[in-house]
């Protein structure tokens, strides 16, 4: 099946700092979506991406359906940030897929 | 809008019982979702229902089921519990058939033990 790869697995930062975790897919998919852990265990969605590009706020994720990946950014960090970053890929048979997520910390 | 509600938020049970999930999706959301979370093997989709029928479904044993109600509400049920069923488990919903077409909403989850 599809294999879902996230990068960097960890990530500790100043609040203020700029950050780009990045998903790999290694077939073709569907759709893309990220999601925010926070530190209480709530998944948030961010973003519904399947190719392009879209912002909001501090936060902006572009997907190339085409090269397999997708990047999300994040500028000038909070401490409100911190937690573990998901892409999910959703293949053909709609069986969607997690990656193991990008934990990130923001130091004060 | 409300968001997802799931009950109950933690469980404790013994090996062997049975437990069942509870949750409510969003307001005119039709599609939920099941997914389970363990340290080991990260988030794992479990089935999806859209309008009462099972639309799909991961790589669980049978002793995870669920069911969807008329009201969109879904159960989950694990039977015949095992140490490994240890997990926080989420529900989402969506407004259309499949994440594939909308974004999934989580509700906090139900952190269940088994001992």
């Amino acid at each position: 099946g599809i294999q879902v790869e996230q990068s960097p697995p960890d990530l500790i930062l100043q609040e203020g700092a700029n950050s780009t975790l990045r998903c790999n897919f290694s077939d073709s998919v569907n759709n893309l979506q990220w999601f925010h852990q926070n530190p209480w265990g709530q998944l948030i969605n961010l973003f519904y991406i399947p190719s392009g590009t879209k912002q909001n706020g501090r936060l902006s994720a572009t997907t190339v359906a085409t090269e397999r990946y997708s990047l999300l950014y994040i500028s000038s960090s909070q401490t409100t940030d911190s937690g573990v970053y998901f892409c999910a890929a959703l293949p053909r048979d709609d069986k969607i897929i997690f990656g193991k997520g990008t934990r990130l910390h923001i130091l004060p | 809008k409300a968001g997802v509600t799931q009950t109950p938020r933690y469980l404790i049970k013994t090996r062997g019982q049975q437990v069942t999930l509870s949750c409510s999706p969003i307001s005119g959301h039709r599609s939920v979702s099941w997914y389970q979370q363990t340290p080991g093997q990260g988030l794992q989709f479990l089935f999806e229902y859209f309008s009462e029928t099972q639309r799909n479904k991961g790589n669980f044993p049978g002793r995870f089921s669920g069911r969807q109600f008329s009201n969109s509400r879904s159960e989950m049920n694990v039977s015949t519990l095992e140490l490994g069923d240890s997990a926080l488990y989420l529900c989402a919903s969506s407004l259309a058939q499949g994440p594939v077409n909308s974004p999934l909403h989580f509700g906090n989850g139900t952190r269940l033990t088994v001992t």
